[in-house]
């Protein structure tokens, strides 16, 4: 079947720090990719998305590319600020489906 | 502003009794989703509906129901609440079935 698996979490960083959140795949043909993003107390939002082999998604600074060979969608930004700290989701579509990874909890710290 | 609501935004309910969680959006989108979100296991799909009139299971449909009587409304009820439904409860609506999904604030639902 269809699974998402991120890195486990919790994430600490300090403020300007690089950022990378390894998100890894399997599914039957070739899905979506997304990277969704919860800040505190709030719902899900959007960060990015893919939709074929070799997409880079970007926003935010954030950016994640497609990579069907070694089926991941690993998140990174450059430099991560304060407002970062968030859970981030990694999630592909099949067939209408959306799969969600289990979250990854990002603290960047001052 | 448009987007998605959800009330009540938290719960305290006492084991069998029936709760329904409501879920609107005013976007006129034609599918709407409900989750559930637990520790470590990220969002699970309990129900959805691909338009007004139709609803279909999800990952984890058993001990919930949903009907979608208008294109705004999705409401979600537990018929006699256990404990291990204790979890946020996310509502979310796309264009359609297959598009990016947008998501409500959610409901924290505790069950005692």
């Amino acid at each position: 079947g269809n699974s998402v698996t991120q890195m486990e979490g919790p994430v600490t960083l300090s403020e300007e720090a690089f950022l990378t959140i390894n998100c890894t795949y399997t599914a039957t043909g070739y899905p979506s990719l997304f990277w969704y993003v919860q800040y505190p107390g709030e719902g899900l939002q959007l960060l990015l998305k893919a939709t074929k082999a070799d997409d880079k998604g970007s926003n935010k600074g954030f950016e994640a590319t497609y990579r069907k060979e070694t089926t991941s969608f690993h998140l990174e930004k450059g430099s991560v600020q304060v407002s970062d700290s968030a859970v981030y989701f990694c999630a592909l579509e099949y067939g209408n489906k959306l799969v969600f990874g289990a979250g990854t909890i990002l603290r960047v710290k001052s | 502003i448009a987007g998605i609501t959800q009330a009540p935004t938290s719960q305290i309910l006492a084991a069998g009794r029936r709760m329904t969680l409501r879920c609107t959006q005013d976007m006129r989108h034609n599918a709407m989703y409900w989750y559930r979100q637990d520790l470590g296991l990220g969002l699970r799909l309990i129900h959805y509906s691909n338009t007004a009139g139709t609803t279909g299971k999800g990952e984890v449909p058993d001990g919930y129901s949903v009907s979608r009587a208008n294109t705004d409304d999705f409401p979600l009820t537990l018929a006699s609440a256990v404990p291990s439904q204790t979890s946020v409860y996310f509502c979310a609506s796309s264009e359609f079935r297959g598009s990016v999904q947008y998501f409500g604030p959610g409901t924290r639902l505790t069950v005692t």
